[in-house]
């Protein structure tokens, strides 16, 4: 099986625009979650998405957004871009809510706001 | 209100030398754990899981972590380590307690870990 595919890899924006970032999770996978990755707070979650609902969300302003396909591909979407949203932007997917804990991660998309 | 700790941010080791990366959680209800490895430009790596089966944890890449409740740890251990070995080592935990439904990963801070020829 393939696995959890994340477009672009590599992303440079200006503070003040906005970014969409893809992500397509492991065939059959129907749960997609977001995390963040910086060097400074590590890896935090921000949301995860389940039947194109959201499910669960961190502690994010609201600036960041998501959304989740009926094909359960998903997208993440930061406006107003800050210097401090550079990061490694992780999804990870597993198969069902229920009874399923571990996630499975993609390459991640490299956001760097200048 | 979940929390993994682990101490020390580097590990080096020589190859062959046992690998032993330590982590501890808070949890206060039944914690699921988990080791990620993630190599320089790639996402995390599932390395090995708990939950709540066997305490003594068989992973990938040679890989084993147990399960100790009384001491509220999860230590990651490798008997030899090769130079391949060498990347960030994450722990998480995750609450058990809803099934599934509202599950996240909460992560400690990851350990590098360098191997040394």
């Amino acid at each position: 099986k393939a696995g959890v595919t994340q477009t672009p890899r590599y992303l440079i924006k200006t503070r003040g625009q906005q970014v969409t970032l893809s992500c397509s999770p492991i065939s059959g996978h129907r749960s997609v979650s977001w995390y963040q990755q910086t060097p400074g707070q590590g890896l935090q979650f921000l949301f995860e998405y389940f039947s194109e609902t959201q499910r669960n969300k961190g502690n994010f302003p609201g600036r960041f957004s998501g959304r989740q396909f009926s094909n359960s591909r998903s997208e993440m979407n930061v406006s107003t871009l800050e210097l401090g949203d550079s990061a490694l932007y992780l999804c990870a997917s597993r198969p069902r809510l229920a009874g399923v804990y571990e996630q499975y991660f993609g390459p991640g998309t490299r956001l760097t706001v200048t | 209100a979940q929390s993994v700790t682990q101490l020390g941010s580097h590990v080096s080791v020589s190859e062959g030398a046992l690998v032993l990366l330590r982590c501890n959680y808070s949890s206060s209800v039944p914690p699921y754990l988990f080791w990620y490895v993630q190599y320089p430009n790639q996402g995390l790596q599932l390395l090995l899981k708990y939950t709540s089966a066997a305490t003594l944890v068989k992973g990938i890449n040679g890989f084993e972590a147990e399960f100790k409740k009384s001491e509220t740890s999860f230590h990651l251990t490798k008997p030899s380590a090769h130079m391949s070995d060498a990347a960030e080592y994450f722990c998480a935990v995750t609450d058990s307690g809803t099934s599934g439904a509202n599950s996240k990963l909460t992560f400690g801070k990851g350990i590098t870990l360098s191997v040394r020829p």
